[in-house]
């Protein structure tokens, strides 16, 4: 089955800086690779995702760049704010309709 | 549009008893629902594929007798967790999948439901 990891596990970031938040998959056959958002308590959200016939996706602050080849695929914030403070997960997925494979989840704080 | 809803929220049972979680797609119909489980501060391990009119798929290690998934409508599947024990607390969360046009063919998570076994 598919092994997805995730780094790192907790991350702080000033208010204003770049956070990168990175994954690596071990399954070729997968191709579609979202992120999530999770706020303590709270449901997974969907922020960003990603097919494999595409290298970069952007969506204002946010940004995901995947490289097929390597096998992985990284979550970039600019500008990061104080309500980007969350756990953040990776996942990887034969397609959109396919059970999800998460990562072990980043703890971002951004300090103001 | 895409809401997913989960009832209880939460839940405290005595150990031994059975619980059922329900997981709905309220705007949406869903073939496919998914049950995942997380712990405290960990990541959400998936634990079933839940298909309507069909027997769920399990993840290797997950016991299909334990943790009972139907999927009797488009809009409904439900998580029977029978004779729960302490070790069976979670937090557990389905998602669904909205399928059809491209650009919304993803998978919408629920609320969640904290089970706390005593």
């Amino acid at each position: 089955g598919e092994n997805v990891e995730q780094h790192p596990s907790t991350l702080s970031v000033q208010e204003g800086d770049s956070a990168v938040i990175k994954c690596t998959y071990s399954d070729s056959a997968s191709n579609y690779f979202p992120w999530y958002k999770q706020e303590l308590g709270k449901r997974p959200q969907l922020i960003i995702d990603i097919r494999s016939n595409v290298g970069e996706k952007k969506d204002q602050r946010i940004a995901v760049t995947l490289n097929k080849t390597a096998k992985h695929f990284s979550l970039h914030i600019t500008e990061t704010q104080p309500e980007d403070s969350a756990v953040y997960f990776c996942a990887a997925s034969w397609s959109t309709g396919n059970q999800f494979y998460f990562g072990t989840g980043t703890s971002l704080t951004v300090i103001p | 549009g895409a809401v997913v809803s989960q009832h209880p929220s939460w839940v405290i049972c005595k150990s031994g008893t059975s619980v059922k979680i329900e997981c709905r797609s309220l705007d949406f119909q869903a073939t496919t629902m998914f049950w995942y489980r997380q712990f405290p501060k960990q990541s959400l391990m998936l634990m079933a594929t839940s298909n309507e009119g069909s027997k769920a798929t399990y993840e290797q290690g997950v016991e299909k007798d334990k943790f009972l998934i139907n999927h009797a409508s488009l809009t409904l599947s439900t998580l029977t967790v029978t004779s729960a024990h302490p070790e069976d607390s979670s937090f557990y969360i389905c998602s669904a999948r909205l399928a059809g046009l491209s650009f919304t063919d993803t998978q919408y998570f629920g609320p969640g439901t904290r089970l706390t076994v005593l």
